[in-house]
C-alpha cells in the first residue's frame, strides 16, 4: 500500500490547512488511517485517526476542537484539516495506515508535508 | 497516557557492534502492543518490530524485539552502515498511541 500526500503549505497563524493522504494499491476501508506530526528536530506526535469505513474518528485530547479528519472512499482519500494555526503547528504531517480494527502498528507511511506558519 | 522513555539519548557504536536500545513505559503495555521504528534524515518512519518481537515484513533478522509489562528492548545483533539512523518506540494498546522520544544511533 502507498500512501501519497499532497505538497507542501505555507500558511499564516490563525489560518487553516488541509492536507491529503491518497492510498494506491488498495481500498482505505480496510485501514485506519492516522496522522502523526514531527516538529522540526523533534519526535513523533500522534494526533488522531479515521475509520474509512465506519467513519468514527478517535482524536488526541491535545487537538480535539483544532484539528477534523475525513474519508471519502470514493477516491481512497483522507484529508486532515488542521484550524487557528500558531507557530508551533510548523512540522511535518505524516499519514499512516494501521490495520482496521487495530490501533497499531503503523505499516506504512505517507512522504510526509511540510507545513511552515509564517507571518 | 503512557509516557515513553528511550534509553539513551544518544548511542555511538561502531559497524558490527550490538546495539541495544531501551524503551520504559510509565504503565504496563496492553499485549505487547509495542512497536519500534527506525527513521532516516528527510525520510518517513519505517516500521521495524510490532506486538513487541516480531518482525515487519522484509525487517533483516539481525533485528530482534524484546520485552513485557513496561521495558522493552530493540537489539541489532551487527551493525550495517545502513543502520545509523533515528529509533522510535511506539506503543499502541492504550489510547492515544504514544512515541517515545527517541533514540539518535550514530557512527562512532
Amino acid at each position: 500500500v502507498q500512501l501519497e500526500q499532497s505538497g507542501a503549505e505555507v500558511k499564516k497563524p490563525g489560518a487553516t490547512v488541509k492536507i491529503s493522504c491518497k492510498a494506491s494499491g488498495h481500498s482505505i476501508s480496510d485501514f485506519y488511517i492516522h496522522w502523526v506530526l514531527q516538529a522540526p528536530g523533534k519526535g513523533l506526535e500522534w494526533m488522531g485517526r479515521v475509520d474509512p469505513e465506519e467513519g468514527e474518528t478517535k482524536y488526541a485530547e491535545k487537538f480535539q476542537g483544532r484539528v477534523i479528519i475525513t474519508a471519502d472512499t470514493s477516491i481512497d482519500t483522507v484529508s486532515m484539516e488542521l484550524n487557528s494555526l500558531r507557530f508551533e503547528d510548523t512540522a511535518v504531517y505524516y499519514c499512516a495506515r494501521s490495520r482496521w480494527l487495530l490501533e497499531g502498528p503503523f505499516d506504512d507511511w505517507g512522504q510526509g508535508t511540510l507545513v511552515t506558519v509564517y507571518s | 497516557e503512557i509516557v515513553l522513555t528511550q534509553s539513551p539519548g544518544t548511542l555511538s557504536l561502531s559497524p558490527g557492534e550490538r546495539a541495544t536500545l531501551s524503551c520504559r513505559a510509565s504503565q504496563s503495555v496492553t499485549s505487547r502492543s509495542l512497536a519500534w521504528y527506525q527513521q532516516k534524515p528527510g525520510q518517513a518512519p519505517r516500521l521495524l518490530i510490532y506486538g513487541a518481537s516480531s518482525r515487519a515484513t522484509g525487517i533483516p533478522d539481525r533485528f530482534s524485539g524484546s520485552g513485557s509489562g513496561t521495558d522493552f528492548t530493540l537489539t541489532i545483533s551487527r551493525l550495517e552502515p545502513e543502520d545509523f539512523a533515528v529509533y522510535y518506540c511506539q506503543q499502541y494498546g492504550s489510547s492515544p498511541s504514544t512515541f517515545g522520544q527517541g533514540t539518535k544511533l550514530e557512527i562512532k
